[in-house]
């Protein structure tokens, strides 16, 4: 299996300021020049909700403050300026092994 | 308008057996994979499996192989999560999730599955 490790487990940020989620595969996930790592935002009571695809493809209706980068085996998810209702869990997933889906543990998001 | 809507929570006793559906609308059901989530109390995501319901072909994640069942009625556009024999370490919620383009972007609500004796 493809482990995902996210970093940090948890991340207090001022509003208006930039949040940084890091997460690392254990093997690349770069297949034909497309990354197949998503990110998801999950907010109390709720199902997950795709935010990012193919690393840095927003989600339609996901706000452009969010964006995604890297490659191979290292990815970041960016916040760049946070507001109050991005207070959440965010989770990494890799779609590189086919239908065989991990996701990274999770980073947990709050306001400083 | 194109959504997945899950049954209702359910409360079990170990041992006894629990089937839970995802049923699709809004779209062909039997275009489209679907797959089972686990998130335990305070804890993250865990990928379960998936199906694909025009043909049933379904892939297991090796935690889950043999202690859990997925299937699909196509006819009802329904996909189902089912146990054997619940243990009280199946306490969770359970997601389903339509694939497209390969990435998990439709979700279901959510089915709370809680086992005690």
């Amino acid at each position: 299996d493809i482990v995902m490790t996210q970093s940090p487990d948890s991340l207090a940020v001022s509003l208006g300021e930039r949040a940084t989620i890091n997460c690392k595969s254990s093997q690349s996930v770069l297949y034909s020049n497309k990354n197949y790592l998503a990110w998801y935002q999950q907010k109390p009571g709720q199902p997950p909700k795709l935010l990012i695809y193919w690393a840095s493809t927003r989600e339609s209706g996901v706000p452009d403050r969010f964006s995604g980068s890297g490659s191979g085996t290292d990815f970041t998810l960016t916040i760049s300026s946070l507001q109050a209702e991005d207070v959440a869990v965010y989770y990494c997933q890799q779609y590189h092994t086919p239908l065989l889906y991990t996701f990274g543990q999770g980073t947990k998001l709050e306001i400083k | 308008e194109v959504q997945l809507v899950q049954s209702g929570a359910e409360v079990k006793k170990p041992g006894e057996s629990l089937k839970i559906s995802c049923k699709g609308s809004g779209y062909t059901f039997t275009n489209y994979w679907i797959g089972w989530v686990r998130q335990m109390p305070g804890k993250g995501l865990e990928w379960m499996g998936i199906i694909y319901p025009r043909d049933s072909d379904t892939r297991y994640s090796p935690s889950f192989q043999g202690q859990v069942t997925i299937s699909a009625d196509k006819s009802i556009s329904t996909a189902h999560l089912q146990w054997s024999s619940l243990k009280a370490s199946d306490t969770a919620m359970y997601y389903c999730a339509r694939l497209g383009g390969g990435v998990p972007a439709l979700w279901g609500q959510g089915t709370t599955v809680t086992v005690s004796s």
